[in-house]
């Protein structure tokens, strides 16, 4: 089956920085989501976004489908932005639309 | 419009007993997917259902665990008999028809077998 990647594991940022997020897919995509899981455990969905850019407020997001990756950009972070980052994706050779994640990235966000 | 809605949040059961876990899509989707992640884990994807239809059913545990659709009603994922192993956190997502299509998650139930 398909294998997402992402990277780095871990990342530590002072408030105010900025950051980029990699997810790299082995295979050609239907879908691609990004996610964050807040310390809660609610998975938000960011962006739906199989191809091209989106940009809502600090977050954008690119995928470049042809090369298999897309990344997430974090502008101006905020301690409210701490969780984990998961990708998921829709394999375009699956069988059907079900979504596979990768192993996420932990994003800890200091005052 | 109402997100997926999950229930119950917490599930604390023991030994040997049986789980049941709720969960309502979103108006106008009929597709809906469980995945089960397990603690400093990512999700996994478990079974796939349409009204009345196992789709996918791959990601399942071969016993214990089943899980339905009805024509009417929420979507029931159960686990029969559970063991400390099946603690994890159980998320619903549900999608409208089709491939290329943005999935929406529950809260996600989170069971503790003690």
């Amino acid at each position: 089956g398909i294998q997402v990647e992402q990277s780095p594991p871990d990342l530590i940022l002072q408030e105010g920085a900025n950051s980029t997020l990699r997810c790299n897919f082995s295979d050609s995509v239907n879908n691609l989501q990004w996610f964050h899981q807040n310390p809660w455990g609610q998975l938000i969905n960011l962006f739906y976004i199989p191809s091209g850019t989106k940009q809502n407020g600090r977050l954008s997001a690119t995928t470049v489908a042809t090369e298999r990756y897309s990344l997430l950009y974090i502008s101006s972070s905020q301690t409210t932005d701490s969780g984990v980052y998961f990708c998921a994706v829709v394999s375009y050779t699956g069988a059907n639309s079900k979504l596979t994640f990768g192993k996420g990235i932990t994003l800890s966000v200091r005052p | 419009n109402a997100g997926v809605m999950q229930n119950p949040r917490h599930l604390v059961r023991r030994r040997g007993q049986e789980a049941r876990l709720r969960c309502s899509p979103m108006k106008g989707h009929s597709h809906v997917y469980w995945y089960r992640q397990l603690p400093e884990e990512g999700l996994k994807f478990m079974v796939y259902l349409q009204k009345e239809n196992i789709i996918d059913e791959s990601g399942m545990p071969k016993e214990r665990f089943s899980a339905e659709f009805p024509k009417e009603g929420p979507s029931i994922l159960r686990i029969q008999q559970v063991v400390r192993g099946d603690s994890a956190a159980y998320f619903c997502a549900s999608s409208p028809p089709g491939a290329r299509t943005e999935a929406f998650f529950g809260q996600g139930t989170r069971l503790t077998v003690v």
